[in-house]
C-alpha cells in the first residue's frame, strides 16, 4: 500500500532560521510523481513544485530548495533564511495514479516569528 | 482569466437539507477534482473526471454527487447533510497533456458548516 508521512505536526522558529520540513512516501512503484503544496492561512492552495521519481538532483528556487532521495523514500523541503511570510501549512502529496489525483500527507504547519 | 472559482465561500446547512456547491474553471482544463479538507488534516479527494460526461469517485464519496455536463463546470451535490460533512471544500482543475503528472490548480474553497 502506498503511504505518505509528514512526522513534523508543527515546526517554529525565528525569522533568518533555515528549516527543513520532512516527507515519507512509501510506494511499490518505479515512477511516480511528487507535489509540494502550500497553504497560507487565507486558505488557498498554491503549487511550489512537481518532481518526478527519476530525477533526484537537487532543485533551487529562490530561497526554496527540495532534495529528493528515492532510496529512502524521502522528499524534502528546505527553506533557507525563513520570512513571517513562510507562515503556513506545507503539503506534500504524492500523485498515486491516473488522472493526476493526488494524495496529500497531513501537512506541517510551520510558524516564523520576528 | 478568473482560475478556479467556487461558490459560496460559506454556508450552514441544516441536518438534513441538501445543497450544490458550484465550481467552474475558465481554463479549458480538462480534469476537474472535489477534496474537502478537515481540521488539521490534508485534503482527501471526493470525486474526479476526466471530461465531460466522465466522473469517478474518489477515497471519500458517500454522501455526495457530482456531474460534469460541460468542460467548464463541476458541481458537487450534498443530498441529506450530516455534521461529519462540515468541512472545507475544495474543487481543482488540471490541464492532461499526456506527459506526466499535471499541476493542479485550486478554488479558494467553500466552508460548509452542518448543524
Amino acid at each position: 500500500a502506498q503511504k505518505v508521512t509528514q512526522a513534523q505536526t508543527e515546526i517554529s522558529v525565528v525569522e533568518k532560521e533555515d528549516v527543513t520540513l520532512d516527507c515519507v512516501y512509501e510506494t511499490r512503484d518505479t515512477t511516480y510523481y511528487l507535489f509540494w503544496y502550500k497553504q497560507p492561512p487565507s486558505g488557498e492552495l498554491v503549487f511550489l513544485i512537481r518532481r518526478n521519481s527519476f530525477d533526484e538532483q537537487n532543485e533551487i528556487s529562490g530561497r526554496y530548495s527540495w532534495n529528493f532521495q528515492k532510496s529512502t523514500s524521502s522528499f524534502n523541503f528546505t527553506i533557507t533564511a525563513s520570512q513571517v511570510v513562510d507562515s503556513a501549512v506545507y503539503f506534500c502529496a504524492p500523485d498515486t495514479g491516473t488522472a493526476s489525483k493526488l494524495t496529500f500527507g497531513t501537512g506541517t504547519r510551520l510558524q516564523v516569528t520576528l | 482569466n478568473a482560475g478556479v472559482t467556487q461558490t459560496p465561500k460559506f454556508r450552514i446547512l441544516k441536518i438534513g437539507q441538501s445543497m450544490t456547491l458550484q465550481c467552474a474553471q475558465d481554463m479549458n482544463h480538462n480534469y476537474m477534482y472535489w477534496y474537502r479538507q478537515d481540521p488539521g488534516m490534508g485534503l482527501k479527494l471526493i470525486y474526479y473526471s476526466v471530461g465531460a460526461g466522465i466522473t469517478d469517485k474518489g477515497e471519500v464519496p458517500n454522501g455526495y454527487n457530482v456531474s460534469r455536463s460541460t468542460t467548464e463546470d463541476f458541481p458537487l451535490r450534498l443530498e441529506l447533510a450530516a455534521p461529519s460533512q462540515t468541512s472545507v471544500y475544495f474543487c481543482a482543475s488540471s490541464l492532461n497533456q499526456g506527459s506526466g503528472a499535471n499541476v493542479l490548480t485550486f478554488g479558494a474553497g467553500s466552508r460548509l458548516t452542518v448543524l
